[in-house]
């Protein structure tokens, strides 16, 4: 089975642009997420989608958005890009089991995309 | 609040011998799960074990063994027989029940661990 894919691989803006990156999850996965990892903040929870619904959102501005489509892949929007923004986004999915009370779900990373913001 | 320690930013150890990387937790639910993932230069996060806080046994996947001891709120990851591969970032992660929290991982800030020959 295929791993979880993001594209584009490595990215570079300037201060003002906008940006979208790209999530496929693995094949039967219905949930995916998003994290940003940095040297300062470490790895950060972005938001969560399930059945193309934003499930659960961390604590970043409303630059920062997303949408999952009907086959579980998803898309996440930085808008107006700062430089604080350079980092490297890992999206990952799970089967997402509805109604699941057991945290035993795993998570699968992607190899995620490094974004330079200049 | 959830949180995750990790108190060793780096690592060193020889070949072939094994290595304990130290994790603490803190969290008032009372079903969670924790998650070791390893993180090569190449930046992919790998999953390499779980253990969940109603497991009665520690969980082991090959070289990979999770040492919990629950009442201590701690779930340190030895790696036995250290192979040059092992080389990368390993991060303790937690997540607490699906239903109410997602699939939202809290993470700590990692240790660099370098296996030298």
């Amino acid at each position: 089975k295929a791993g979880v894919t993001q594209t584009p691989r490595y990215l570079i803006k300037t201060r003002g642009q906008q940006v979208t990156l790209s999530c496929s999850p693995i094949s039967g996965h219905r949930s995916v997420s998003w994290y940003q990892q940095t040297p300062g903040q470490g790895l950060q929870f972005l938001f969560e989608y399930f059945s193309e619904t934003q499930r659960n959102k961390g604590n970043f501005p409303g630059r920062f958005s997303g949408r999952q489509f009907s086959n579980s892949r998803s898309e996440m929007n930085v808008s107006t890009l700062e430089l604080g923004d350079s980092a490297l986004y890992l999206c990952a999915s799970r089967v997402g089991l509805a109604g699941a009370l057991s945290p035993r779900e795993t998570q699968y990373f992607g190899p995620g995309t490094r974004l330079l913001v200049l | 609040a959830q949180k995750i320690t990790q108190t060793q930013p780096g690592m060193f150890v020889q070949e072939k011998e094994a290595v304990t990387l130290d994790c603490t937790y803190d969290t008032s639910d009372q079903s969670y799960g924790l998650f070791w993932y390893k993180q090569p230069s190449s930046g992919e996060m790998i999953f390499l074990i779980y253990q969940g806080s109603y497991d009665e046994q520690n969980a082991t996947e090959g070289r990979y063994s999770l040492n919990f001891q629950k009442a201590r709120k701690s779930a340190n990851l030895v790696i036995s027989a250290s192979q040059l591969g092992d080389s990368a970032m390993y991060f303790c992660a937690m997540r607490g029940p699906v239903y109410n929290q997602g699939g939202k991982l809290i993470f700590g800030q990692g240790t660099e661990l370098s296996v030298k020959p």
